[in-house]
């Protein structure tokens, strides 16, 4: 059956640090995938694309990597900030319409 | 900023009352999307709309659940009638394409209480 699998327990890390949020699928082969960050009670926010043919994107302290032979997307927040706490969530292109993972906690601390 | 609005912002329901959510997408979206979210999962589509018609309602439950786009602006999702467990956020996203190389911009969501 087809999976996605964000890190299911929250992930706590100290101000500062280097934040990496681990999305894994099996039974896909999405052309692309995508990253979104969701405060409590607020709608998705779109933060980053990546494609098949592309193994990393930046944008400004937000690094993605795509490894579509192991099936994997490593999502990077460097110099993490508190006001970086939130869920993040993983979607795969599949036909024509995007399948989200649950999502990982993400809690920054000062 | 243009921002996807969805009223009402909470609806508190009993089991076997009727509810209607209300989406306005970003002026020029073509395509529109309802998703539903329970607590701790990721969003899981319902029904998609390109324009005024329905692209993928596969997962849309057509026996208490409804989704319209009348003129290919707004859109109405009907509940009718509310179960237990439709507990959950309902958001509406839309984007200017289809989902298959466009970001998607969401609502602030409909937050279901069904007692």
């Amino acid at each position: 059956s087809q999976k996605i699998e964000q890190n299911s327990e929250a992930l706590n890390i100290q101000e500062g640090k280097t934040a990496t949020l681990t999305c894994n699928y099996t039974n896909y082969s999405p052309a692309y995938l995508q990253w979104y960050r969701q405060d409590p009670g607020r709608g998705p926010v779109f933060l980053l694309l990546i494609r098949e043919n592309e193994k990393e994107k930046r944008k400004e302290r937000l690094k993605v990597t795509f490894d579509t032979t192991l099936k994997q997307s490593l999502f990077h927040i460097t110099a993490s900030q508190p006001a970086d706490s939130a869920t993040y969530l993983c979607a795969l292109h599949y036909g024509n319409k995007l399948v989200f993972g649950a999502g990982t906690i993400l809690r920054v601390k000062s | 900023e243009a921002e996807v609005a969805q009223s009402p912002r909470y609806k508190i329901t009993e089991k076997s009352q009727a509810v209607a959510f209300w989406c306005d997408p970003i002026s020029g979206h073509a395509t529109l999307y309802w998703y539903r979210q329970i607590l701790g999962q990721g969003p899981e589509l319902l029904v998609q709309f390109q324009d005024e018609s329905v692209v993928d309602d596969s997962q849309l439950p057509k026996d208490r659940f409804s989704a319209e786009r009348l003129k290919g602006v707004d859109s109405t999702l009907k509940i009718q009638p509310a179960e237990l467990g439709d507990s959950a956020m309902y958001l509406c996203a839309s984007s200017s394409t289809d989902a298959t190389n466009e970001k998607l911009f969401f609502g602030s969501g409909t937050q279901l209480s069904v007692l």
